[in-house]
C-alpha cells in the first residue's frame, strides 16, 4: 500500500502570509498522464471539504488562495494569502491503484 | 448535483452489529465507486474499503476485513455498510464518498459504541 507522509504536523502562519504543506508519497501516484493525488480541508464536526483534485485542479467554489502542485511521489498545497478561515486539518489522499491512503494531516493554526 | 446522504447516528453495545446507510442522487449510482472511511473523535481518516455498485465487486482494506461487508441495492440507488462484533474502538464517524475524477462526500454516521 502507498505510504502518504504528510508534513508539518501543525503549523502556525500570520494572517496574510502563506503556508505551504508538503505530501510524499512511497511510490509513485502517476497513471495515465494524472496524478491521483487530492487535498482535504477539514474542520472539527465537518467532513472533509475536497480543495484541489488531481494535484493541481481548484475545486469549484475553493478561493484561488489554494493551489496545488507536483507530481510522482512530491506534492504541496499552498495557501497565499491565509485568512482567518483557513484554520483547520489538511489532508493529502492517494487513490492510485484501487486503494485509498491519507496523510496524516497538517494542523493550520492562524496567528 | 451529486449528493450522498448518509443514516443518522448509532448508540450500539458492544459485540453487536451496526447497519449504515448511504444514498445516491444526481447520478448514475451503477457507474462509480463507493468507498467508506473512519475517522475517531480527534484522529486522520482511515479508508475501509469500497464497492462497485454496478456488479457489487468489492475491495477491503486488510485491517478491515472481517469487520466491514459493503453491500449496494441498485433498486434504491443505496450503499450499505455493516459492522460486525463492535467495540469502542469501532465508536467514530464513518463516512461515504464516491469515487471519480474528484470525490464527493456524504456527511457521515457517528457511530458510539457503549454498554
Amino acid at each position: 500500500n502507498i505510504v502518504l507522509t504528510q508534513s508539518p504536523a501543525s503549523l502556525a502562519v500570520s494572517l496574510g502570509q502563506r503556508a505551504t504543506i508538503s505530501c510524499r508519497a512511497s511510490e509513485s501516484v502517476d497513471s495515465y498522464g494524472n496524478s491521483f493525488m487530492h487535498w482535504y480541508q477539514q474542520k472539527p464536526g465537518q467532513p472533509p471539504k475536497l480543495l484541489i483534485y488531481l494535484a493541481s485542479n481548484l475545486e469549484s467554489g475553493v478561493p484561488a488562495r489554494f493551489s496545488g502542485s507536483g507530481s510522482r511521489t512530491d506534492f504541496t498545497l499552498t495557501i497565499d494569502p491565509v485568512e482567518a478561515d483557513d484554520a483547520a486539518t489538511y489532508y493529502c489522499q492517494q487513490n492510485n491503484e484501487d486503494t485509498w491512503t491519507f496523510g496524516g494531516g497538517t494542523k493550520l493554526e492562524i496567528k | 448535483q451529486v449528493q450522498l446522504q448518509q443514516s443518522g447516528p448509532e448508540l450500539v453495545k458492544p459485540g453487536a452489529s451496526v447497519k449504515m446507510s448511504c444514498k445516491a442522487s444526481g447520478y448514475t449510482f451503477t457507474d462509480y465507486v463507493i468507498s467508506w472511511v473512519k475517522q475517531r473523535t480527534g484522529q486522520g481518516l482511515e479508508w475501509i474499503g469500497e464497492i462497485y455498485p454496478g456488479s457489487g465487486s468489492t475491495y477491503y482494506n486488510e485491517k478491515f476485513k472481517g469487520k466491514a461487508t459493503l453491500t449496494a441495492d441498485k433498486s434504491s440507488n443505496t450503499a450499505y455498510m455493516q459492522l460486525s462484533s463492535l467495540t469502542s474502538e469501532d465508536s467514530a464517524v464513518y463516512f461515504c464518498a464516491r469515487e471519480g475524477e474528484r470525490a464527493y462526500w456524504g456527511q457521515g454516521t457517528l457511530v458510539t459504541v457503549s454498554a
